[in-house]
């Protein structure tokens, strides 16, 4: 079947720039997170969606960042008047778990440049 | 502070021997360890986890030891194949909050060689 889905898979963004990250998860998933990856990192979370609910987002750096998913299923990471420090590469994973972090399945992320 | 750590970037291994790749992790209410195995310009993809009340878990080529007291986990490959290569993350989730989150190293490089 289908797995998770991001777009677009690369988006370049001049600093100050609002950019929207879009993700579907894979059908009927009910946990949905987003991740951060800076370049030589792993994946730092970002925020935790159980169906519609936005139960943790404990990992946003800053309210210049914000997340919804407003009907349970697909997800947009929204950054407003981006910095230089925002290029990374975000990831999605979905989980048919709830709230629980295991066996997670990841899209293949955006890879976000400001300039 | 890194909660999980690998502290090897890359490892090289001849194909058919074994590769070991390690992690630490410093939180004590981890309670559950992912390995996560990534190629370019894709996601993460789970290979294999352990729960904390076991000390080993084996599937395939794959095995994960874990030792609670020294905060240590590793990962076996045996034996080794060029496809194989690729970056491996360990993974660690809490044991409360909502979220409930995963942990990430930072990745080891892994290169098996034919």
């Amino acid at each position: 079947g289908a797995g998770v889905s991001q777009s677009p898979r690369y988006k370049v963004a001049k600093r100050g720039q609002d950019v929207a990250l879009r993700c579907d998860p894979i059908s009927g998933h009910v946990s949905l997170f987003w991740y951060q990856q800076a370049l030589g990192q792993g994946p730092e979370f970002l925020t935790y969606f159980q169906n519609e609910a936005q139960l943790d987002k404990s990992g946003l750096p800053s309210d210049r960042f914000f997340a919804e998913r407003p009907e349970g299923s697909v997800s947009t990471l929204k950054i407003q008047r981006t910095q230089q420090e925002d290029s990374a590469v975000y990831l999605c994973a979905s989980s048919p778990y709830r709230g629980q972090g295991y066996e997670q399945y990841f899209g293949p992320g955006t890879r976000l440049t400001v300039t | 502070d890194q909660q999980v750590k690998q502290n090897s970037p890359s490892l090289s291994v001849q194909e058919g021997r074994i590769s070991i790749l390690n992690c630490d992790y410093t939180n004590s209410m981890f309670d559950y360890f992912l390995w996560y195995k990534k190629y370019p310009a894709e996601g993460p993809t789970f290979l294999i986890s352990i729960s904390s009340i076991k000390d080993k878990n084996e599937d395939g080529r794959f095995t994960v030891f874990l030792n609670k007291s020294a905060k240590h986990l590793s990962l076996h490959i045996v034996p080794s194949q060029p496809g194989d290569s690729a970056v491996y993350f360990c993974a660690a989730r809490r044991s409360s909050g909502s979220a409930r989150q995963l942990t990430f190293g930072s990745g080891t490089q892994l290169t098996v060689l034919p």
